[in-house]
């Protein structure tokens, strides 16, 4: 069965990196594009970034461009979100999850929280 | 940018009864690219409906999406226990959005 499992969130400082993973499998990770979904506590859901299944096109939210990096490995049935000068409105769950050719998403993980905070 | 409003934010109703939650978009949305998520506390988003209308892999019937333009409506004909929980839409324009979600609790 498809599970997307993601680890590497925690605390960390304003302006501190993290890098993010969400490791794949029951499915042929190489054929899939692949997003980061993010949720703060208590509000809605926010599309973060997305990747395509051979990373040659990646996307992202106008809120996290030029700060965050969408990266995958199919050798490795991984895919990578590297966060640099994090805020405090960054203060998140993110979801790593699978999207379909009709632009949902159909998989998602447990989601990882990542805190940033002084 | 296409914008999603959800309404109402909160429903209040009681098990067996019919729950209808609207999505508007701020300009006309391709039916192919409209999709529907349950969330309950805790757990990540599940996808119920996708392409306006068809259900995904295990959703039950009682579950039901409509809607073509700018105008779409997810319904649940009879409300199970399992049902109450918060719903969002989502369209993919030029990047995928979500609505702001609406909260479907026992009345």
């Amino acid at each position: 069965q498809v599970q997307l499992v993601e680890s590497g969130g925690g605390l960390v400082k304003p302006g501190g990196s993290l890098r993010l993973s969400c490791a794949a499998s029951g499915f042929t990770f190489s054929d899939y594009y692949m997003s980061w979904i993010r949720q703060a506590p208590g509000k809605g859901l926010e599309w973060v970034s997305y990747i395509s299944s051979s990373s040659s096109y990646t996307n992202y939210a106008d809120s996290v461009k030029g700060r965050f990096t969408i990266s995958r490995d199919n050798a490795k049935n991984s895919l990578y979100l590297q966060m640099n000068s994090l805020r405090a409105e960054d203060t998140a769950v993110y979801y790593c999850a699978r999207m379909t050719s009709s632009w949902d998403f159909d998989y998602w993980g447990q989601g990882t929280l990542v805190t940033v905070s002084s | 940018e296409i914008v999603l409003t959800q309404s109402p934010g909160t429903l209040s109703l009681s098990p067996g009864e019919r729950a209808t939650l609207s999505c508007r978009a701020s300009q006309s949305v391709s039916s192919s690219y409209l999709a529907w998520y349950q969330q309950k506390p805790g757990q990540a988003p599940r996808l119920l409906i996708y392409g306006a209308s068809s259900r995904a892999t295990g959703i039950p019937d009682r579950f039901s999406g409509s809607g073509s333009g700018t105008d779409f409506t997810l319904t649940i004909s009879r409300l199970e226990p399992e049902d109450f929980a918060v719903y969002y839409c989502q369209q993919y324009g030029s990047s995928p959005a979500f609505g702001g979600g609406t909260k479907v609790e026992i009345k």
